[in-house]
């Protein structure tokens, strides 16, 4: 079974901090995927990383994939109150049809 | 846009009831997902398939069953529901495999007394 796991489980900063969440696992992924949950519905995709090393901006955040493609991290600067949600990562073995998911990163950004 | 659509969206069950999730997507997506989330976790795989007629297994089946007839429908099966199987059941469809862009329903609220 492969494990995704993330740090830190909450987070809780003013508006306008920097923050970076974390998506380690011992396993190698093909691919792997960040989406953002808000209460009371489904989770959206950010982004998804394909090549090791590589980094995505998606405006205010930034992804990183790992160069051995084992982890990844999701960087937002100068954080807003609309970015409050919980932050999953996902990733994809080989051509397998399933994602493997993280255990969440509740953030809470206040004003 | 419709796109993924899960019904009911809350409902309470007794134990050893039965039920069915249902699901049904209009993007002609060719892969379904059934999915559960407990409080403050991430999401586990039940049930996928790649396409009508067929399914698999995901990480906890155990308690579920699924079909998949058409391209559109997805429905989840509860037989002889459990209290360990409250939770947030979210169905989702993609056009191929992981990888590619997954849409997720709303997400349904069952909870077993």
């Amino acid at each position: 079974t492969q494990l995704l796991e993330q740090s830190p489980q909450f987070l809780s900063i003013q508006e306008g901090e920097n923050l970076t969440v974390y998506c380690n696992s011992s396993s190698v992924f093909s691919s792997l995927q960040w989406y953002r949950q808000e209460p009371g519905e489904g989770p959206v995709l950010l982004v998804t990383v394909v090549t090791g090393g590589e980094v995505k901006k998606l405006k205010r955040l930034t992804f990183q994939f790992g160069d051995a493609r084992k982890d990844s991290s999701l960087h937002i600067t100068a954080a807003q109150p609309g970015d409050t949600g919980l932050y999953l990562c996902a990733g994809a073995a080989g051509t397998a049809s399933k994602l493997t998911f993280g255990t969440g990163t509740r953030l809470q950004v206040t004003l | 846009n419709a796109g993924v659509t899960q019904t009911p969206k809350f409902r309470i069950l007794k134990i050893g009831q039965s039920m069915t999730l249902q699901c049904t997507q209009d993007m002609n997506h060719n892969y379904m997902y059934w999915y559960r989330q407990d409080p403050g976790m991430g999401l586990k795989l039940i049930y996928y398939s790649v396409g009508a007629g067929i399914t698999d297994k995901g990480e906890v089946p155990n308690g579920y069953n699924v079909s998949r007839s058409t391209t559109e429908d997805f429905p989840l099966r509860l037989e002889l529901a459990a209290p360990s199987q409250t939770s947030v059941y979210f169905c989702a469809s993609s056009l191929q495999g992981s990888g590619n862009t997954i849409y997720f329903g709303e997400g349904s609220w069952l909870t077993v007394v």
